[in-house]
């Protein structure tokens, strides 16, 4: 059964900390997106990897940076989290080869910023 | 650039009523179209997806939904809703065969938020 695991379902950080979100997939897919959920905007995508140390820019980038060192693992860094990035963090995989497009989530990490 | 609407934020129904969630997208390349569901406190899970060939497709739950090219719509239905049911529901579209650039990125609309009543 595919799988992808996010490092923890709740985190609470004051404004100013790094914080770290950790993805792992065990599916062997090279595509990872992170992507940020909030009521009436849906999903949007912060960053997506499609290779190990390979990275691109979503749609709303500013204030994260994310790093992919190991192909299964796919990190995103807040470097000074604020309150606006509270908010539902979602991160997901698909396979390049498969042609189906199909990404798989992980259960996200609700992330608040006091 | 391409966009996905999802004409309904909230769509309340009573159980055993059809519902009918709706969406439309634009795009100037060829798309595929998936709708996901996610459940109170979970990730996303795949419902259906249309890639190519017929245009209704059937999906898990009872769920089907149906491309129509010309109106740019992947209107989501089901003929029989349960309890289990209630879940947000996003469509989400991706450029089809964009050269391998596109990497699967997929965007996602709004969401609509559907309730079945007893």
């Amino acid at each position: 059964d595919v799988k992808v695991t996010q490092s923890s379902r709740y985190l609470v950080k004051r404004t100013g900390e790094k914080v770290f979100l950790e993805c792992v997939q065990d599916m062997d897919h090279e595509n990872m997106f992170w992507y940020r959920q909030d009521p009436g905007l849906g999903l949007r995508l912060i960053y997506f990897s499609y290779d190990v140390k390979m990275k691109e820019k979503g749609d709303i980038p500013e204030g994260y940076s994310v790093s992919r060192e190991k192909k299964e693992r796919f990190s995103l860094i807040l470097e000074s989290a604020s309150t606006n990035q509270t908010s539902m963090y979602l991160c997901a995989s698909s396979s390049a080869g498969s042609g189906s497009y199909e990404q798989y989530f992980g259960p996200g990490t609700r992330l608040t910023v006091t | 650039a391409q966009s996905v609407t999802q004409l309904d934020s909230q769509v309340p129904v009573f159980e055993e009523a059809p519902v009918e969630l709706r969406c439309n997208y634009s795009s100037s390349v060829s798309v595929y179209l998936f709708w996901y569901v996610q459940y109170p406190n979970q990730g996303l899970q795949l419902l259906l997806k249309y890639l190519s060939g017929s245009t209704l497709v059937k999906g898990i739950n009872g769920f089907e939904a149906e491309f129509n090219k010309s109106q740019t719509s992947f209107h989501l239905r089901k003929p029989s809703v349960h309890i289990s049911d209630t879940a947000e529901y996003f469509c989400a579209v991706s450029e089809g065969n964009a050269g391998g650039t596109s990497y699967g990125k997929l965007t996602f609309g709004q969401g609509t938020i559907l309730t079945v009543h007893p």
